[in-house]
């Protein structure tokens, strides 16, 4: 496709499982981001990949959280242990090479429900 | 440490006016400015964006304005449509910073 598509859409997990999250980004964009939008609130940053570089982490709100991208193309984020405070929508974005001059384009997000 | 604040959270305007939301920003580092336009169950999609060597930048009916010594910007929709409904996020970056940035967004209702 010529989107950032993420799967799945919705998810819906018990407290305490872990889940994972994924994102296919535009091909041929070096960058990759991972945001999280809980109810009423903004877009918060979790964790940034550009090209072979070390990943910005510095988002990332506990060390149940994790994401690796493979091959410099799709990325997983994972939650391990989930907790009620972990459901909000996950976005990811990516973009030609970081965000100097060129915009970052967004999936539809996954909504992680945990109950 | 909130470096991009929106400080209104929802802004109602009436169809044919002109809707003004504005965004503030910390960082001095921060060179390139960018607006979101989020619909419900979709991922937010690029509006338009300024680079800090320019103080306006316009397309169509959506203009930004930038001042750097306020560290301020703000998007202008004139007309505003019905369509133009939707939460709207500023987002900034720059040297030093790279990640992408964003305010808190603000909901735009445009009555007809």
């Amino acid at each position: 496709g010529a989107g950032v598509s993420q799967s799945p859409s919705n998810k819906v997990t018990e407290k305490g499982k872990d889940v994972e999250l994924r994102c296919d980004p535009i091909s041929g964009h070096t960058a990759l981001y991972w945001y999280r939008q809980s109810l009423g609130q903004g877009l918060e940053f979790l964790i940034y990949f550009q090209g072979n570089s070390a990943p910005d982490k510095s988002g990332l709100p506990s060390d149940r959280f994790s994401a690796e991208r493979t091959g410099g193309s799709v990325s997983t984020l994972t939650i391990q242990r989930t907790q009620q405070e972990d459901s909000a929508v996950y976005l990811c974005a990516s973009s030609l090479g970081g965000v100097g001059n060129t915009e970052a384009f967004f999936g539809q997000g996954t909504r992680l429900t945990v109950v | 440490d909130q470096q991009v604040k929106q400080n209104s959270p929802s802004l109602s305007v009436q169809e044919g006016r002109i809707s003004i939301l504005n965004c503030d920003y910390t960082n001095s580092m921060f060179d390139y400015f960018l607006w979101y336009k989020k619909y419900p169950a979709e991922g937010p999609t690029f509006l338009i964006s300024i680079s800090s060597i320019k103080d306006k930048n316009e397309d169509g009916r959506f203009t930004v304005f930038l001042n750097k010594s306020a560290k301020h910007l703000s998007l202008h929709i004139v007309p505003s449509q019905p369509g133009d409904s939707a939460v709207y996020f500023c987002a900034a970056t720059g040297q030093g910073a790279q990640k992408l940035v964003f305010g808190q967004g603000t909901r735009l209702t445009i009555n007809p």
